[in-house]
């Protein structure tokens, strides 16, 4: 299994600051997931993180406002930018399981708990 | 598109007693489905899952039975205890791996 560590794990910001989340793995993955878990509300993946290439944002998510980064196999950010208070949320990094006929979990960070003032 | 339905908490059982979390879904092919817990202040663990129609997937005495005709997936575990004390999460995946979650049911149990 993958251990996943997230820094930082919470954090109280002002509105219209910026946040960089960071996502590191134990082990090189091809990819990397981020999600956005809403006070009361499911997670919602917000983009996918390729090493080597751009991010693949999913719908009602923009480069603009969650840049990512993903520098190697073990490691990404997640950038909450120009953050309002609708931005408080518990972000989590995810990696798929690489074993055979396993392909489909997912090992997930313990979250970055945001609240924007 | 696709979606999972499943009933809001929070669930206040007693120590010992009988639980079931419904869990319903939408999709088009056939999903995988899953089971995720996220006890107090850590991640998301992936509890069991189920990959076609009639299996049963089960860990530390929980158990769920993926039902194609009723496109059901409900948790049930047959004597809770005080460590089950968590949130739990139904998902599914479909053909990549974007997971589309429930929203989450959170479980009390009461020694």
């Amino acid at each position: 299994s993958a251990v996943i560590s997230q820094k930082p794990s919470r954090d109280i910001c002002q509105r219209g600051t910026s946040l960089t989340i960071q996502c590191q793995v134990d082990s090189q993955v091809t990819m990397m997931f981020w999600y956005r878990q809403q006070p009361g509300q499911s997670l919602t993946l917000i983009a996918t993180a390729n090493q080597g290439s751009e991010a693949t944002y999913e719908s009602g998510f923009v480069i603009d406002k969650f840049p990512i980064s993903r520098p190697n196999l073990t490691f990404s950010t997640l950038t909450v930018s120009n953050m309002s208070p609708e931005d408080s949320s518990i972000y989590l990094c995810s990696v798929p399981h690489e074993g055979q006929g396993r392909i489909n979990e997912q090992f997930f960070g313990p979250g970055t708990r945001l609240t924007v003032l | 598109g696709d979606s999972v339905t499943q009933m809001e908490g929070p669930v206040t059982l007693s120590e010992e007693a009988f639980l079931t979390i419904n869990c319903t879904y939408t999709a088009t092919g056939y999903p995988s489905l899953f089971w995720y817990v996220q006890y107090p202040g850590e991640g998301l663990q992936l509890l069991l899952k189920a990959t076609k129609a009639d299996d049963k997937g089960s860990n530390k005495g929980f158990e769920a039975t993926y039902r194609k005709e009723t496109t059901s997936f409900h948790l049930e575990k047959g004597s809770v205890q005080v460590s089950d004390s968590a949130v739990y999460f139904c998902a599914l995946v479909s053909g990549t791996y974007k997971y589309i979650f429930g929203t989450g049911t959170r479980l009390k149990v009461l020694a």
